[in-house]
């Protein structure tokens, strides 16, 4: 069965600067997809990033990109310039194959909170 | 494009009580999911929905949650009689279509507390 493991209950980064945010995963599966989402206090997910397992390039989307290590089977955020608005909860996901196609589960999530 | 709708946003109701959730999808999604999400845990899937056939309810208590989507677009999840540890968001998203690639668009998601 599928796993996802973020070990980082709660993370603090400076205004500016660089943060991450780590993710492992457990999957048999030969191709696979990561996401991230981010859930602001509104409560609403948002997409953020999609890493497919043949991709060639680590994913990057503006300030987000993913440091994905196959071998190690981690998939981690990089927020670069983080600014206050980026304080929320950030969840990392995989969906599943089989019977339950598309479905994604998500691992415990990380509260980050960006200082001034 | 507007995104996935759901109503109410808020929802206290005492136990044993029935709740009804709405949720409206974005316009040409097939796939709809119903997630619950526990206070300080990720979403956990409900039930998924491909067009209006259920697809995977196996993690639906059953015996007091049911869901249903008419016409394959709008969804509606019931709750009855509710119980304390229903207490969670209630989140709903829809895709073009099932599959590894496609992402997930969330709805605000619906705040249910039990009493």
């Amino acid at each position: 069965a599928q796993k996802i493991t973020q070990t980082q209950p709660g993370m603090f980064v400076q205004e500016k600067e660089a943060v991450t945010l780590d993710c492992t995963y457990d999957t048999s599966d030969q191709s696979y997809g990561l996401f991230w989402y981010k859930q602001p206090s509104s409560g609403e997910m948002i997409f953020l990033i999609y890493q497919g397992s043949y991709d060639e390039q680590n994913a990057t989307e503006g300030r987000y990109s993913l440091n994905f290590q196959k071998a190690r089977k981690s998939a981690n955020l990089v927020i670069s310039a983080s600014q206050l608005g980026d304080s929320a909860m950030y969840f990392c996901a995989m969906p599943l194959s089989g019977t339950s196609y598309g479905k994604l589960t998500f691992g415990q999530g990380t509260i980050l909170t960006v200082h001034p | 494009e507007a995104g996935v709708a759901q109503s109410p946003r808020y929802k206290i109701i005492e136990k044993r009580q029935s709740v009804a959730f709405w949720c409206n999808p974005i316009s040409g999604h097939a796939t709809l999911y119903w997630y619950q999400q526990i206070l300080g845990q990720g979403p956990k899937l409900l039930i998924q929905f491909q067009n209006n056939g259920v697809v995977d309810d196996s993690q639906l208590p059953k015996d007091r949650f049911s869901a249903e989507r008419l016409k394959g677009v709008d969804s509606t999840l019931k709750i009855q009689p509710a119980k304390l540890e229903d207490s969670a968001v209630y989140l709903c998203a829809s895709s073009l279509t099932r599959g590894h690639y496609n992402e997930q668009f969330f709805g605000p998601g619906t705040r249910l507390t039990v009493l």
